[in-house]
């Protein structure tokens, strides 16, 4: 099975930071990774697809790239909003595989 | 709109079977599978497996092998997650997505199981 090791475990930036996420593959996934944001006490959303396509109606300020076993999510200007756990995801091959999250706050 | 609406809160005893479900709406659910996901209390996002909408076609994710059941009826437009022997253990909130390309989208509210003597 495919391991994803997402890095930092946990971040804490302030409002208007350049923040970014990393998650490695195990093995190479091509661009089969995306990107998911739990918000406190909801339901994982779905913030990008094939490492670096936004989901319809996800903000701008969100990107994703990489290929291969080496990924970044970047979020370019951090909000209060954003404050959630972040996961990524193997669908390269089953069991698509999540990482272990990065749980990001506001300094 | 694509909504995935599934069952309610469930509190059950070790040793009890459960049949949770997953139905489907807003889309032709013949297109695309549907993927479980657990979230034990304060932890992770785990992958559970995925099923064609058909049912014949099921992958578990190995801790999750033999551990549960999953099954769909395109009938009903529903998926259903089933343990025969709940433990403490299986304690979480399931989650089922829609899963046409691979990611997850959308998802289901949850479903909050507790197992407790």
């Amino acid at each position: 099975d495919i391991q994803m090791t997402q890095s930092p475990s946990s971040l804490s930036a302030s409002v208007g930071d350049r923040v970014t996420i990393t998650c490695r593959a195990s093995q190479g996934i091509n661009n089969y990774l995306a990107w998911y944001q739990q918000k406190p006490g909801k339901v994982p959303n779905l913030l990008i697809y094939a490492a670096s396509t936004l989901q319809s109606g996800v903000p701008s300020r969100f990107s994703g790239s990489g290929s291969g076993t080496d990924f970044t999510l970047t979020i370019s200007s951090l909000q209060p909003e954003d404050v959630a756990t972040y996961y990524c995801q193997n669908y390269n091959s089953a069991p698509y595989t999540f990482g272990q999250g990065t749980k990001l706050e506001i300094k | 709109e694509v909504q995935l609406v599934q069952s309610g809160v469930e509190m059950k005893k070790p040793g009890e079977s459960l049949k949770i479900s997953c139905q489907s709406s807003g889309y032709n659910f013949a297109t695309c599978w549907i993927g479980w996901v657990r979230q034990m209390p304060g932890k992770g996002l785990e992958w559970m497996g995925i099923i064609n909408p058909g049912g014949s076609d099921i992958r578990y994710s190995p801790p999750f092998q033999g551990q549960v059941t999953m099954s769909a009826d395109k009938s009903t437009s529903t998926a259903y997650l089933k343990w025969r022997s709940l433990k403490a253990s299986d304690t979480a909130i399931y989650y089922c997505a829609r899963v046409c390309s691979g990611w997850l989208d959308p998802w289901g509210q949850g479903t909050l199981v507790t197992v407790s003597s």
